[in-house]
């Protein structure tokens, strides 16, 4: 079975630009949540995708950032314009029943310069 | 909101050394528990979790954790660490209610000396 694939796995982008991050969860997960870890910072969640729904958009920073689920598949989270402030790392997780855990991505890694 | 609350940033152990790192969440109602392990340059693993039953779970590669309810803690241990043991933990809780999300400690950085 495919793991949970994120990419890029490294971004490095100026101040002011836009970046697009894509997820593609596991085949069958409807559940997908995208997390970030600013650094020394917890893992904090951003936001709950239940199929092409957002169930919770509670910790989305702003409206800079802004997710999608097109068709209940793949996710992509675009990044516009970028702050210094976003700079981070961000994962993808999905599941079959968020109750019993969920299998990350690997994580991008974001920079914003 | 709950939180999760781990005691050391940084543990630095020499191998077959034992090992507890602890973690406490706040959050009165019933939770899963969790303890994922993010080796350098790998992603998140699950290395165990606690729905109900038996209080102490016992994970993948010799890690344990025991849930003392009345203590609100979930701590990891292991009894003889191995270099390969170097990553960093994070404890997880996820609440019993609604479509409920994981809530991380700030993580736990673990580094094993041959």
């Amino acid at each position: 079975e495919a793991g949970v694939t994120q990419f890029p796995s490294h971004s490095v982008i100026e101040k002011g630009q836009t970046v697009t991050l894509r997820c593609d969860p596991i085949s069958g997960h409807d559940n997908l949540y995208w997390y970030r870890r600013v650094m020394g910072k917890e893992i904090k969640f951003l936001l709950h995708f239940v199929k092409e729904s957002k169930q919770d958009e509670s910790g989305m920073p702003n409206n800079r950032f802004l997710a999608e689920r097109t068709g209940g598949t793949y996710s992509t989270l675009k990044v516009q314009p970028a702050e210094l402030e976003d700079s981070g790392v961000y994962f993808c997780a999905s599941s079959p029943n968020p109750r019993y855990g969920y299998t990350f991505g690997s994580g991008t890694r974001l920079t914003v310069v | 909101a709950q939180s999760v609350s781990q005691h050391n940033h940084h543990v630095i152990l020499s191998e077959a050394a034992s090992l507890e790192l602890g973690c406490n969440y706040s959050y009165g109602g019933t939770v899963n528990l969790f303890w994922y392990v993010q080796y350098p340059g790998q992603h998140l693993q699950l290395l165990l979790k606690y729905f109900s039953g038996d209080p102490l779970v016992k994970g993948i590669k010799g890690f344990e954790a025991e849930f003392i309810k009345s203590k609100f803690s979930f701590n990891l241990r292991k009894p003889s660490v191995q270099w390969s043991d170097t990553a960093e933990y994070f404890c997880a809780v996820n609440v019993l209610k609604g479509y409920s999300t994981l809530t991380f400690g700030k993580g736990t950085m673990l580094l094993v000396s041959p």
